[in-house]
């Protein structure tokens, strides 16, 4: 079946400016998480939803990010006035459920979207 | 979760074997290790999972010694399609370990 779909895959942006990147899970998977993987790094844990509520949003790195997921499917990340340091690839995963991620539920990812602010 | 350490890169040649071990002294009684690969702009990709002795899928073979303090992801007869970047985690039940930790992970480079 399909896998996690991301749009865009790239955008490039302009320092001040907002962005919206959306995420696609798997159909029927009800946990969904967002990462962010900058150059020569592994992938930074920023927010968690289970359903349509952010159970857990501790790694977002300031009020400027915030995420949605109304119907408990696509959800959105959304970054207010981009700063340089935002430039990264976004990562979406989503996995059946949730909670005991190592042992049950595999966090399947999608491709990213790279965002580049000038 | 767990702190792993693993190298930094890993250089082989196609139809090698590949071993990258790494280690994870303060590993909990309940902890899983759990390895994935990524390739340049695509998603890590879950491939193995283990939590004792040996355990071998269609893609590698995870070794786990009796301690438990590290572990060795094998990779048979490397291909060049194998060159990626693999990350050990460690964790398994607790409340919060949806929250992967990858580090920055093991890169490793086949060449023809």
């Amino acid at each position: 079946g399909a896998g996690v779909s991301q749009t865009p895959s790239n955008k490039v942006t302009e320092k001040g400016k907002y962005v919206e990147l959306r995420c696609d899970p798997i159909s029927g998977h009800t946990a969904l998480y967002w990462y962010r993987q900058s150059l020569g790094q592994g992938p930074e844990f920023l927010i968690y939803f289970q359903g349509t509520g952010a159970a857990d949003d501790s790694g977002l790195p300031n009020d400027r990010f915030f995420a949605v997921r109304p119907e408990g499917s696509v959800s959105t990340l959304k970054i207010q006035r981009t700063e340089r340091g935002d430039s990264a690839v976004y990562l979406c995963a989503s996995s059946f459920t949730s909670g005991r991620a190592l042992r049950s539920d595999t966090q399947y990812f999608g491709p990213g979207t790279r965002l580049t602010v000038l | 979760l767990a702190k792993t350490t693993q190298p930094i890169s890993m250089d082989s040649y196609e139809g090698q074997e590949v071993n990258i071990t790494c280690s994870h002294n303060n590993i909990a009684t309940n902890d899983y290790i759990t390895w994935y690969q990524q390739f340049p702009s695509q998603g890590p990709r879950f491939i193995i999972q283990g939590y004792k002795t040996k355990v071998t899928n269609e893609v590698a073979s995870l070794f786990i010694p009796a301690d438990r303090k590290s572990s060795t992801l094998s990779l048979p007869r490397v291909s060049l399609s194998d060159t990626a970047v693999y990350y050990c985690l460690v964790g398994g039940i607790s409340s919060n370990d949806y929250k992967l930790s990858f580090g920055a992970g093991t890169t490793v480079t086949v060449r023809a």
